[in-house]
């Protein structure tokens, strides 16, 4: 099966800076690749589909890139909402994967 | 678009359950659907996935043998059978719409708590 790394485990940052949040596959998942957030006591969210598409009411602050193995999950400028554990997810071969997560926290 | 999952609670080591999830606000043959589950404290684990006609089926490796994904299109409802429960399997299971034909999981339940413990 497609192992996903997540880094890193835990992003310590402050209201309105960027974040950068890597997804790395063992082997090429294509493009075929999605972004999860979930709050505490929440069920996931789905943010990004297909690597870079946006899904339905997800604020354009929230971008999706990558490709092959290597994607990333950018969040331009965090809003108090945002502080939240970020999950990847892959399509590309049976059985699905998620990685690990990363928690976006407070500074 | 509402997916409500029921069935969950205590049960044995070595018992049986069986979680449904019932479906409105879509047209419930078309869409794939998906459980996941996640331990306390842990992360998302994805259990299994069924087509819109139930013809498909498809597990994490971890869980052929002892877990059954079904539906029924004339009642909306989707369906985990799980035997020989474990301590292991102790975790909040979810219920979830996929996207057309990428079938990623757009639409969640809110879950249901399966706790395996004597």
């Amino acid at each position: 099966e497609i192992v996903l790394t997540q880094s890193p485990a835990i992003l310590s940052l402050s209201p309105g800076e960027r974040a950068t949040l890597s997804c790395r596959a063992s082997q090429s998942v294509s493009s075929y690749l999605a972004w999860y957030q979930q709050k505490p006591g929440q069920a996931p969210r789905l943010l990004i589909y297909d690597a870079s598409n946006r899904a339905t009411g997800i604020p354009a602050r929230f971008s999706g890139s990558g490709s092959g193995t290597d994607f990333t999950l950018t969040i331009s400028s965090l809003e108090p909402e945002d502080f939240a554990v970020y999950y990847c997810q892959q399509r590309g071969n049976w059985p699905r994967t998620f990685g690990q997560g990363t928690k976006v926290d407070i500074k | 678009v509402q997916v409500l999952e029921s069935g969950g609670g205590l049960v044995q080591p070595g018992g049986s359950l069986r979680l449904s999830c019932v479906a409105s606000g879509f047209t419930f043959s078309r869409s794939a659907m998906s459980w996941v589950r996640q331990a306390p404290g842990k992360g998302l684990e994805w259990v299994s996935t069924i087509s819109g006609n139930g013809e498909s089926t498809y597990y994490a490796d971890s869980m052929k043998g002892r877990f059954t994904i079904s539906r029924d299109n004339s009642k909306n409802t989707l369906n985990l059978q799980i035997n020989s429960l474990s301590a292991e399997d102790t975790a909040v299971y979810y219920c979830a719409k996929t996207t057309g034909s990428s079938w990623y999981e757009d639409h969640w339940g809110q879950g249901t708590l399966v706790t395996v413990s004597s």
